[in-house]
C-alpha cells in the first residue's frame, strides 16, 4: 500500500544549525503538508504546499522555516537556525485531492540540543 | 475560534468493550472529519474520513458526525488489546488545513 515515507527518523542538532527534513509523499498526491507535535501537546499544522508554492501557512511557520520540492518526489523542510523549542516531531502529509483523505508519514523526531 | 476539543483521558476497558471517543468543536465551517490512530512516536494513521453530517461505519469502526451539536464520535466495538493507542479526530473547512484535538489514550486490557 502507497505510504508517505519521511527521513531521517531521528535528527539530532545543535542549537543554530541548520536542517532539512525529508519527505517522500504518496506518488499521486498533489497537496502537501508539514505538521509538528511537540512531546505531550496537539498535533499543529505548519504548512501546506500546491503547484510547487506554499497555499497556507501558520504563524509558527517563520522566517526560519522553508519547503521546497526540489524535483518530482521529494519534499523538504527546513529550518534554517534551530532553537530549543523547535525540537518535536515534524510529520509530513499529503493528500491526492483537494478535501480528501490525508495521510501522515511515520515523523522524524528533531531533538535540539 | 477554531479549537477543537478531545478529552485526553486516559481511558482503560476491558477486551471486548466498546469504546467511545468525542470530540466538540466551535467552527460551523468544518466540514471534513477525520480520526487518526496514533501509537508511541508514530505518525497518525487515518481510521476513518467523513464529509458533513451522518455515519460511516467501517469493520469495527463506526464515526458519527452531528454538526448541529458539533460533536463528532468513534465507536469501537469488540475492542482489541492491539485497539490500545492515542486517537486523534481532526477536521477541516474546505481547502484548509486540519486541526487537531489533543488526543484520547485508550488501553484495552485483556
Amino acid at each position: 500500500e502507497p505510504e508517505v515515507t519521511q527521513t531521517p527518523s531521528h535528527q539530532v542538532t545543535q542549537m543554530g544549525q541548520e536542517v532539512i527534513l525529508r519527505c517522500v509523499p504518496i506518488s499521486n498526491h498533489l497537496y502537501f503538508y508539514w505538521y509538528r507535535q511537540i512531546l505531550g501537546q496537539k498535533v499543529e499544522f505548519l504548512v501546506s504546499f500546491y503547484n510547487n508554492e506554499i497555499s497556507e501557512k501558520s504563524e509558527i511557520f517563520d522566517d526560519q522555516f522553508s519547503v521546497e520540492r526540489p524535483d518530482g518526489s521529494n519534499f523538504t523542510l527546513k529550518i534554517r537556525s534551530t532553537k530549543l523549542e523547535d525540537s518535536a516531531m515534524y510529520f509530513c502529509a499529503s493528500q491526492q485531492e483537494m478535501n480528501t483523505e490525508a495521510f501522515f508519514g511515520q515523523g522524524t523526531r528533531l531533538t535540539v540540543v | 475560534q477554531k479549537e477543537v476539543e478531545q478529552d485526553p483521558g486516559p481511558l482503560s476497558v476491558p477486551e471486548g468493550a466498546i469504546v467511545s471517543l468525542n470530540c466538540t468543536y466551535s467552527n460551523s465551517a468544518f466540514q471534513y472529519f477525520m480520526w487518526y490512530r496514533q501509537y508511541s512516536r508514530k505518525g497518525p494513521e487515518l481510521l476513518m474520513y467523513t464529509y458533513s453530517s451522518g455515519n460511516k461505519e467501517d469493520g469495527r469502526f463506526t464515526a458519527q458526525v452531528d454538526k448541529s451539536s458539533k460533536y463528532i464520535s468513534l465507536f469501537i466495538r469488540d475492542s482489541q488489546p492491539s485497539d490500545s493507542a492515542t486517537y486523534l479526530c481532526a477536521m477541516s473547512e474546505p481547502g484548509n488545513q486540519f486541526y487537531f484535538g489533543t488526543g484520547t489514550s485508550l488501553t484495552v486490557i485483556p
